[in-house]
């Protein structure tokens, strides 16, 4: 069976300040798949990145970057420089094969309150 | 480009009422994705489409609930009668050959459903 755990139900900071956003998952494929959506105010869901379970680079685009560490099963993301846009939901999700019949469908964490002040 | 379309945005509707919510999926795109997102729930897969075909119908909540996809470029969820308890958002997402597993989704903007 496949989880994901975002532990962080909310999460409050000051602009300008980083923010490390948790994500713990549970599989016991060897090969799989991580994501992270973002979801804002206006409802709509935003992938931001993918990662396999073969790639343990970490992975830099702009402020956010993203640990991947597979001794821990985690995924965290890190928001550097917080700003009040990055008010959001942060989803991690999971996918991993199913046998013969290709992946499984996302499995989604909780998700992560992010409130930005200014 | 344009992204996964979702009509309507927001549906009210009365307890007992019929409702269908509808998605065109990204273009190319082959597989195709119905959640419901609520606040006690959160995100859940309702059913999964790969090329047109249903492949994984387990999430979806009982009889009232049915989704088609007649060709590519669309599919339906009715919810035939609907309850109080259907209240949330919709999500359709699309994918570009999302069984070999290295493809993201992409989400519509949703449809949130209101039940009175």
């Amino acid at each position: 069976a496949q989880k994901v755990t975002q532990a962080q139900t909310e999460i409050s900071v000051v602009e300008k300040e980083d923010v490390t956003l948790d994500c713990v998952y549970e599989t016991r494929d060897t090969t799989y798949y991580l994501f992270w959506y973002k979801q804002p105010p206006s409802g709509e869901l935003v992938f931001l990145i993918r990662r396999n379970s073969f790639d343990e680079q970490n992975e830099i685009s702009g402020r956010y970057s993203w640990n991947f560490q597979k001794s821990t099963s985690s995924f965290n993301f890190t928001i550097t420089a917080s700003q009040v846009v990055d008010s959001a939901v942060y989803f991690c999700a999971l996918s991993a094969p199913r046998g013969n019949s290709g992946y499984s469908t996302l499995t989604f964490g909780k998700g992560t309150m992010l409130l930005v002040s200014p | 480009d344009a992204g996964v379309i979702q009509s309507p945005r927001h549906e009210v509707t009365e307890m007992g009422q019929e409702v269908t919510l509808r998605c065109k999926p990204i273009s190319g795109h082959n597989s195709l994705f119905w959640y419901r997102q609520t606040m006690m729930r959160g995100l859940e897969l309702l059913i999964y489409f790969n090329n047109n075909v249903p492949i994984d119908d387990s999430g979806m909540p009982e009889d009232r609930f049915s989704a088609k996809m007649p060709n590519a470029s669309f599919s339906t969820l009715k919810i035939q009668p609907s309850e109080p308890r259907d209240s949330a958002v919709y999500f359709c997402a699309s994918s570009l050959y999302w069984d070999r597993g290295h493809n993201e989704q992409f989400f519509g903007p949703g449809t949130r459903l209101t039940v009175l």
